[in-house]
């Protein structure tokens, strides 16, 4: 069975604070990876998309990598932004399947 | 920016009563999908459809969930006869190919709330 975990589960920060979340996944049944943010209210919005192992995606002042090898991802959001609040869920594909396993997701509060 | 959209927003049932949820997917997608979240646990894949049929479903996705598109534009899920466990936020969300690095489109989801 695919199992996708999220640390940490809650996290508050200051805002201009930078911070990283982890999202792992088993590397023995990997296709993609994806990152999603989560507004309350909202639908989840696709953050980056990346298959291939060392790939970075980086969009505004959020970035992510990738490493198939050992099975973890990191987003990392510079400077916070009380806009940045969000659940940040990732989401495993393995190959052959059109079905997208998702972890617990990293709920975040960016304080003004 | 073209969106999925999903009726109604809140639904609220009896136990033992049939619901149909409703979504439009983006108009050129191809690839249709429903996901649940229980409150406080993860979110879980129900099941995918392509060309009319069922690509792949989840061991949650029993009898008593079915999945249409009666025309070109709606894409619906039904649950023939809702148990107190239904209750979640469902998502309903669609990608344009059928390869694991498409990104997927989320509607904003239906809260059911079986009594």
């Amino acid at each position: 069975i695919l199992n996708v975990e999220q640390s940490p589960q809650s996290l508050h920060v200051q805002e201009g604070d930078s911070t990283n979340f982890t999202c792992s996944f088993p590397s023995s049944n990997f296709y993609a990876l994806h990152w999603y943010r989560w507004e309350t209210a909202k639908s989840p919005e696709a953050l980056f998309v990346m298959t291939l192992n060392g790939d970075e995606k980086k969009k505004g002042r959020i970035s992510a990598t990738l490493n198939t090898k050992e099975g973890y991802s990191y987003l990392y959001i510079k400077g916070s932004q009380p806009e940045d609040s969000a659940t940040y869920l990732c989401a495993s594909s393995p190959p052959g399947t059109y079905k997208y396993i998702f972890g617990t997701g990293t709920r975040l509060k960016v304080l003004a | 920016e073209p969106e999925v959209t999903q009726t109604p927003s809140h639904q609220v049932t009896q136990m033992g009563q049939e619901v149909i949820l409703r979504c439009v997917p983006i108009s050129n997608h191809l690839y249709f999908y429903w996901y649940r979240q229980i409150l406080g646990q993860k979110v879980e894949f129900l099941v995918s459809f392509y060309n009319n049929e069922i690509s792949e479903k989840s061991e949650i996705f029993d009898d008593q969930f079915s999945v249409e598109r009666p025309d070109g534009s709606n894409f619906t899920l039904k649950i023939r006869s809702t148990k107190l466990e239904d209750s979640a936020m469902y998502f309903c969300a669609s990608t344009g190919g059928n390869m694991a690095n498409e990104k997927l489109f989320f509607g904003s989801g239906t809260q059911l709330s079986v009594l």
